[in-house]
């Protein structure tokens, strides 16, 4: 099982470019997730998503959007990239709701210039 | 609404030291307690966590979490710390019932020195 995966690994875009960070996972999990990490500020929830064609928002959902339509894929699109989207992003998944353990990618380092 | 607070933001300990990394919690009813490392440039991964029964869990790498319901806390121990060991620490917490919002601490970053 090659787990969670994202790509691109690094990407620096400029300000107003749009792009789209992928995940797919390979566990057959039903609940996937996009945090964003910062300095200071741990990780955060950005939109979540309990099952194909099921998403809704997190914490700080603003200027991105998410799409389900298959159990494995999870892209998060930024609409209209800003300076302050500058951070590591993270896609986690997991089997169910009771057990809840997470499995992490190794994480998106974007730049926003 | 839940939050974990995480009270050092950096932790230095010689190796072969004991450590303990502080976690308070805030949330209603029972949690759901865990702890994450994440190695530099790597993505988090589970060390333990609690739901329920025994409040003294154990987890993978020798690190143990006791939880205590009268200080809302869920500190993680290890008795012997090894050079390895130097990374962040996340403590979080989820809340029961439905789909389980995590949130995580700001993390602890650990330096283990010779």
């Amino acid at each position: 099982n090659a787990g969670v995966t994202q790509t691109p690994k690094f990407q620096v875009l400029k300000t107003g470019q749009s792009m789209t960070l992928q995940c797919a996972q390979d566990m057959n999990h039903e609940y996937m997730s996009w945090y964003r990490q910062d300095p200071g500020m741990g990780l955060r929830l950005i939109h979540y998503s309990v099952g194909a064609g099921i998403t809704d928002q997190g914490e700080v959902p603003n200027g991105y959007n998410v799409s389900r339509s298959t159990t494995e894929d999870f892209p998060l699109r930024l609409l209209s990239a800003a300076p302050s989207q500058t951070s590591v992003y993270f896609c986690a998944s997991s089997y169910s709701q009771s057990s809840n353990e997470q499995f992490f990618g190794p994480g998106t380092r974007l730049t926003v210039l | 609404a839940q939050s974990v607070t995480q009270p050092d933001i950096h932790i230095t300990v010689s190796e072969g030291a004991s450590l303990e990394l502080r976690c308070n919690y805030s949330y209603g009813a029972t949690p759901y307690l865990f702890w994450y490392v994440q190695s530099p440039g790597q993505g988090l991964q589970l060390l333990l966590k609690y739901f329920s029964g025994d409040t003294l869990v154990q987890g993978i790498k020798g690190f143990e979490a006791e939880f205590k319901r009268s200080q809302s806390s869920f500190n993680l121990r290890k008795p012997s710390v090894h050079w390895s060991d130097a990374a962040e620490y996340f403590c979080a917490v989820g809340s029961s019932g439905g789909y389980q919002k995590v949130t995580f601490g700001i993390g602890t970053k650990l330096q283990v020195i010779p």
